[in-house]
């Protein structure tokens, strides 16, 4: 493995298009995470799964955004009807979970940057 | 919203300074970390200190936290051109979930 590895690197998009993208995680890891991040801000969480069930949405997941993560291996977060506000680094972290008091820190890929034109 | 708020939010030193910065919390937390993130890349973990713990060493990083303040601090000794980056704090309750910071941005000048 060398890393959590996300494709695109790069997106452009007209807006109320609908994109993919996808996110292959460290393989041993069981846990993976989506965030969003803006210029400068810190990454806002979107969603996490435990293997390949998604235990946890954030608010700021609307209804045009879904996440899923089949087998529970790589993840795809698929965003429809694309707005300009969209427009962000989306980022993918996996971490390994040992129960439910264990802390470990995440491994993050390189993002995916997004722009809504 | 965003759980930690890091203190400054810009700093500027040179080679061979030490900088620190500052994360304050709200709510009762499981653990704190501190990830570096260069630009436009993703972030790296940095190091991790659990709630029970004050303080934590990782080659030229310090860590500390005060729970009683919800506080921590990042101190990176004997600072290299290659330390400039931003950096978060995030903190995680149960489960794992952490919630970031808006970051210092961190310019260390040869």
């Amino acid at each position: 493995d060398t890393g959590v590895s996300q494709n695109p690197r790069h997106k452009i998009t007209k807006r109320g298009q609908n994109v993919t993208f996808r996110c292959d995680p460290i393989s041993e890891h069981n846990r993976l995470y989506w965030y969003r991040q803006t210029l400068g801000q810190g990454p806002e969480f979107l969603t996490y799964f435990q293997n390949e069930a998604q235990l946890e949405k954030s608010r700021l997941l609307s209804d045009r955004f879904s996440a899923e993560r089949p087998k529970g291996s790589f993840s795809t977060l698929e965003i429809q009807r694309t707005e300009q506000g969209d427009s962000a680094m989306y980022l993918c972290a996996s971490t390994v979970s040992g129960g439910r008091n264990s802390i470990y820190g995440y491994t993050f890929g390189s993002g995916t940057r997004l722009t809504v034109v | 919203s965003q759980q930690g708020e890091e203190d400054p939010q810009a700093l500027s030193i040179q080679e061979g300074e030490n900088a620190t910065m500052n994360c304050s919390y709200k709510t009762s937390i499981n653990n704190l970390q501190w990830y570096r993130q260069n630009s436009g890349r993703g972030l790296v973990h940095l190091i991790l200190i659990r709630s029970n713990e004050r303080e934590k060493h990782s080659g030229r990083l310090r860590v500390t936290l005060d729970t009683s303040k919800k506080s921590s601090s990042l101190l990176i000794t004997a600072s290299r051109a290659a330390d400039t980056a931003s950096y978060f704090c995030a903190t995680g309750g149960s489960w794992g979930k952490l919630q970031f910071g808006a970051g210092t941005q961190v310019v260390v000048t040869p």
